[in-house]
């Protein structure tokens, strides 16, 4: 069964700390890993990952993937208290219908 | 500017009614989405399609169901509205078929069902 499993659930930390968020899959035919940041409601697009070892950058977020080890990790760095979100990771590959399997999100909540 | 609205934000209904959510895109993408998102499991496709006509069976699918008579609306039906649907429920859109392009989505519908 393809799934995605995000790490950790939930996580606090102070404004100007660097954080880590991580995503592991198992996704048959995989295509791209999808990265989302989800405030209030309507997720928004972050970064779309497609090969191993090339890091995409914006600003104070970054992302990898490592296809042979089947994990992607999103950093934060200099946190800011408008960073506090939840952050979908999802993949986009699959069997029987080829769409996007997002993991269960990554709660962030950044404090002064 | 273009953009994707769901109706209502907010509803609250019985059990065993039938419940429409309506989605709208003015994008003119093909590739239209509903999800439903629930602690725990992130967001589960319930219904997509890729064109009018056009509708296919995602992975939380059962008791649901969506027709899509032009480009720009893909409204989620709830035929008999049971407890276990109580969700955010998500539209998105896409002109990618397999998204590698970015996927927009709506604001939410919170449906509650008693």
């Amino acid at each position: 069964e393809d799934k995605v499993v995000q790490s950790p659930l939930s996580l606090v930390v102070h404004e100007g700390d660097t954080v880590t968020l991580n995503c592991s899959y198992e996704v048959t035919n995989f295509r791209s890993l999808l990265w989302y940041k989800q405030e209030k409601k309507a997720p928004t697009f972050l970064f779309m990952l497609t090969s191993s070892g090339i890091e995409k950058k914006s600003g104070r977020l970054s992302s990898i993937l490592d296809k042979k080890e089947l994990f992607s990790i999103l950093n934060i760095t200099a946190t800011q208290t408008g960073d506090s979100a939840i952050y979908l990771c999802a993949v986009e590959g699959g069997t029987s219908y080829d769409k996007v399997i997002f993991g269960p999100g990554t709660s962030l909540s950044v404090i002064p | 500017d273009a953009e994707i609205t769901q109706s209502p934000r907010h509803k609250i209904t019985e059990t065993g009614r039938q419940v429409t959510l309506a989605c709208h895109q003015t994008w003119n993408h093909n590739n239209m989405f509903w999800y439903r998102q629930d602690l725990g499991h992130g967001l589960r496709l319930i219904h997509y399609s890729y064109g009018v006509q056009d509708t296919n069976k995602g992975e939380v699918s059962d008791g649901y169901s969506v027709s899509r008579s032009n480009t720009e609306d893909l409204p989620l039906t709830l035929e008999s509205a049971a407890s276990s649907q109580t969700s955010v429920y998500f539209c998105a859109s896409s002109e990618g078929r397999d998204m590698n392009t970015e996927a927009f989505f709506g604001q939410g519908t919170r449906l509650t069902v008693v």
